[in-house]
């Protein structure tokens, strides 16, 4: 099995500070997904990573995939409290067949 | 635009009691998939299913039956419920299975006493 860790499990700041949440495992990945999930919702997807060293920007959002494939990284620059929420990693495998998903971080951002 | 609705949200049963959670999507996504949520253990699969009649075992499928019938429905039943079955359980679909955007229901939260 697959091992995803994400850290921190927990994270509370202030509006306007920088963040990074971290995914990493021991395993490569063929492509690595990001969710985020509201409570009493189910995970919506923000983003795909497929090439090792790449970085994709969705808005205040940078997502980066490992060179090896084995790890990313989520940084959100000037948090908002509407980023409030859980964020998980879901790593593809090689085979294309399991999508394993890390246990999450739990974001609030306080006005 | 329903997409995917699962049922009920909530439910409540007895040790031992039969329950199936349902889930429908209006996509006509080939993909469908049954995950739990526990605190810890993040979302785990227990079902999927790539087409209708086509069904396989994810990570953690002891104690769950599926049928996938009808492209658009994909029922989960725990056929005698336990107390570690206490837990979210979200559906989830995908145009074009693991690896393409995966769509998810809104959850089902089950207690089991």
């Amino acid at each position: 099995t697959q091992l995803l860790e994400q850290s921190p499990q927990f994270l509370s700041i202030q509006e306007g500070e920088n963040l990074t949440v971290y995914c990493n495992s021991s395993s490569v990945f063929s492509s690595l997904q990001w969710y985020r999930q509201e409570p009493g919702e189910g995970p919506v997807l923000l983003v795909t990573v497929v090439t090792g060293g790449e970085v994709k920007k969705l808005k205040r959002l940078t997502f980066q995939f490992g060179d090896a494939r084995k790890d990313s990284s989520l940084h959100i620059t000037a948090a908002q409290p509407g980023d409030t929420g859980l964020y998980l990693c879901a790593g593809i495998n090689n085979a294309g067949n399991m999508l394993t998903f890390g246990g999450g971080t739990r974001l609030m951002v306080k006005p | 635009d329903a997409g995917i609705t699962q049922s009920p949200r909530y439910k409540i049963t007895e040790t031992g009691r039969q329950v199936t959670l349902m889930c429908h999507q209006t996509w006509s996504h080939s993909y469908m998939f049954w995950y739990r949520q526990d605190l810890g253990h993040g979302l785990r699969l227990i079902y999927y299913s790539a087409a209708a009649d086509i069904t396989d075992k994810g990570e953690v499928p002891d104690g769950y039956v599926v049928s996938r019938s009808k492209t658009e429905n994909f029922p989960l039943t725990l056929e005698s419920a336990t107390r570690s079955q206490t837990s979210v359980y979200f559906c989830a679909s995908s145009g074009q299975g693991i690896g393409s955007p995966i769509y998810f229901g809104e959850g089902s939260w089950l207690t089991v006493v």
